[in-house]
């Protein structure tokens, strides 16, 4: 089955310590994103990539980096700069940047400050 | 600009019963609507989406949703609730801006509470 695979479910990050969160995707699109997700706050889009080796800050890119050197990959790399890293991060990618395309989640990531 | 409003955060209901989760949006362009389900420590799935024709627009699991521009809302509903039907329930808007990339806007989410 097609699908997005993020991993590790569980990341701990020690203080002034980078950190990359794996996303995966074998559905062949195009478009993949970066979300954070807060209590209570629904998702913030941190990044978002519509091509191979292009990809664009979203609404909260500070402390982030992204990479997307391969079409079925874009890492999220969660740097020292971030100080406040303790969310659920989705990874979610949709056929195409179309603007009526569903996108499709991963089951996230959980990180936090050890 | 474009913004989703769910005004519910919890919405607790008995096993059986009817259920509505209510959503309103803004937006000054034409827009594309989506219902989506977040069960615990899981990623989101899309339930249902309303892209254009028939404004009734029905989903998996009995939902469905309903399409009134007039009113700006996409209420979802269901006849009778399950147990199974527990989860947080995200309302998301994209338009149709010209040039634009897509970039989606999620409501903060209704926790959907069903009591056996």
């Amino acid at each position: 089955d097609g699908g997005i695979t993020q991993s590790p479910k569980y990341l701990f990050r020690k203080e002034g310590q980078n950190v990359t969160l794996s996303c995966e995707q074998n559905l062949n699109h195009d478009a993949m994103y970066w979300y954070r997700q807060d209590p209570g706050q629904g998702l913030r889009l941190i990044y978002y990539s519509q091509i191979v080796n292009d990809f664009q800050k979203g609404d909260i890119a500070e402390g982030y980096s992204v990479s997307r050197e391969k079409k079925e990959s874009f890492p999220l790399t969660v740097t020292s700069a971030q100080k406040n890293p303790t969310a659920f991060y989705l990874c979610a990618s949709s056929m195409d940047r179309a603007s009526n395309q569903p996108q499709h989640f991963g089951d996230g990531t959980r990180l936090s400050i050890l | 600009a474009q913004s989703v409003t769910q005004l519910d955060s919890q919405v607790p209901v008995f096993e059986e019963a009817p259920v509505e989760l209510r959503c309103n949006y803004s937006s000054s362009v034409s827009v594309y609507l989506f219902w989506y389900v977040q069960y615990p420590n899981q990623g989101l799935q899309l339930l249902l989406k309303y892209l254009s024709g028939s404004t009734l627009v029905k989903g998996i699991n009995g939902f469905e949703a309903e399409f009134n521009k007039s009113q700006t809302s996409f209420h979802l509903r269901k006849p009778s609730v399950h147990i199974s039907d527990t989860a947080e329930y995200f309302c998301a808007v994209n338009s149709a801006a010209s040039g634009g990339y897509q970039k989606v806007t999620f409501g903060t989410g209704t926790k959907l509470q069903v009591i056996p």
